[in-house]
């Protein structure tokens, strides 16, 4: 496989439940993001790791809780959602952090009942 | 912080005609400015971008154009073809690093190419 690799594509999940996602890179970067998209608004950075170390955190709400054990893997542990969590994850992933361009993976289409 | 607004948000045209996205931003220290394609089902992907050093790039059918006095840039497709169909987002970085975690995107507009 190559680029960048999420799962599960759907989700659907009550407000109770905990899930995670997962993102895998083949792309030997060492820059991993979380994106969510809602419907008509701009993409929202959620987390950035740069070697496995948290480097940013836009105001996520605790309920969602990132994980990066290599520079090849993220997680974004979900517990205790609320309908309006409902949206597309995007992972994505970068050479390095001072790096623009992002490679994107096809993302994980959550819905929260 | 920086804001990026993206016009028009829906945009329909006949195969073989030109389209024209134009996005504006606020902070005149940005100077990255990227063009995103994400196709129906699929994850945003790098199609061309611009730094402030350069006023137009073009890259085959593609060409972005930047006015920085304005605080304006836009993306122009020529001889567009039904493949072209898609959202397409903008962004704008700052600072001079043009990290990704300084990105700005725009809301986005959905292409239509009619056949």
């Amino acid at each position: 496989e190559t680029g960048v690799t999420q799962t599960p594509r759907h989700l659907v999940m009550g407000m109770t439940n905990k899930k995670s996602l997962k993102c895998e890179q083949h792309l030997g970067h060492n820059a991993m993001y979380w994106y969510k998209q809602s419907a008509k608004k701009p993409l929202e950075l959620m987390f950035v790791y740069s070697l496995e170390e948290r480097v940013e955190n836009n105001s996520v709400p605790s309920r969602f809780s990132p994980e990066c054990p290599n520079s090849s893997h993220l997680f974004l542990h979900l517990h205790t959602l609320q309908p309006e969590d409902s949206a597309l994850y995007l992972c994505a992933s970068s050479p390095h952090i001072k790096t623009g361009e992002l490679f994107f993976g096809e993302g994980s289409r959550l819905t929260v009942l | 912080g920086e804001n990026v607004e993206q016009h028009p948000s829906t945009l329909s045209v006949q195969e073989g005609d030109s389209a024209v996205i134009k996005c504006t931003y606020s902070d005149s220290a940005s100077n990255y400015f990227p063009w995103y394609k994400q196709e129906l089902g699929k994850g945003p992907q790098l199609i061309i971008d611009i730094r402030s050093n350069v006023g137009e790039k073009k890259d085959q059918r593609i060409a972005v154009t930047l006015n920085k006095t304005a605080k304006h840039f836009s993306l122009h497709i020529t001889e567009t073809q039904p493949e072209d169909s898609a959202v397409y987002f903008c962004a704008a970085s700052h600072p001079d690093s043009g990290s990704a975690r300084q990105l700005t995107f725009g809301s986005g507009t959905q292409l239509t190419v009619l056949p």
